[in-house]
């Protein structure tokens, strides 16, 4: 099963306007990590935080992450049409592995 | 810039062939993986390798093999291909094995097997 899941699975926005995504774990983790993947692409790293790390930014996105809840969330503030993309959130647990989520699709309209 | 670089963007192939799907990474990264994603699984960690000769089974290895005879380069092989495995499949490489360590992904081949 999967450790991370987004929500929502599709999101439609203006250009402009701020997209907010949010991912779900089951397990503690070691470290979070955002990915991006354009259509039939591979997969961009965005962002990392870790466990002990509430809120970090880099450029256009805003990332936090609430342990107790076991949830994180990625914000794109003022969106263009080049961030319609898939956004996945990955989580590492103890051990070597980084389980992905099902993804979250962004389109951002013109 | 890593560059991860994946042979065949798009393949397809019959019931019971033998498929190679190769990838070589150009920075010297000790460790590679092989995904494969589908529509609303996310992505699924097959086998990943951290070192020359060395593999770990990841989620889903049934059906799969792989083999690194080479730092740069890592291959995943289908024995005999079935319908079940087509697949868009994704190759990723990383610096280290440690907490913090992000993956850097090829382009990803798209696997059609009829």
């Amino acid at each position: 099963s999967q450790q991370g899941e987004e929500d929502p699975q599709a999101l439609s926005i203006q250009e402009g306007e701020n997209a907010t995504m949010n991912c779900s774990y089951k397990t503690s983790i070691n470290n979070l990590q955002w990915y991006r993947q354009n259509s039939g692409r591979g997969l961009v790293h965005l962002i990392l935080i870790r466990s002990n790390e509430r809120e970090k930014h880099s450029g256009r996105l805003r990332v936090t992450l609430d342990t107790s809840k076991k949830s994180s969330s990625l914000l794109i503030t003022a969106s263009r049409a080049a961030d319609t993309a898939s956004y996945f959130c990955a989580t590492k647990a103890a051990g070597n592995k980084l389980t992905f989520g099902g993804g979250t699709r962004v389109l951002v309209k013109p | 810039d890593v560059k991860v670089t994946q042979s065949s963007r798009y393949l397809v192939k019959r019931t019971g062939e033998k498929v190679f799907l190769e990838c070589v990474q150009d920075m010297d990264h000790e460790n590679m993986f092989w995904y494969r994603q589908d529509p609303g699984l996310g992505l699924r960690l097959i086998y990943f390798s951290y070192d020359v000769k060395m593999k770990e089974k990841g989620d889903i290895p049934e059906g799969y093999s792989v083999s690194r005879e080479k730092k740069e380069r890592f291959s995943l092989i289908l024995e005999s291909a079935s319908t079940n495995q087509t697949s868009m499949y994704l190759c990723a490489s990383s610096l280290s094995l440690g907490q913090f360590a992000e993956l850097f992904f090829g382009e990803g081949s798209r696997l059609t097997v009829l």
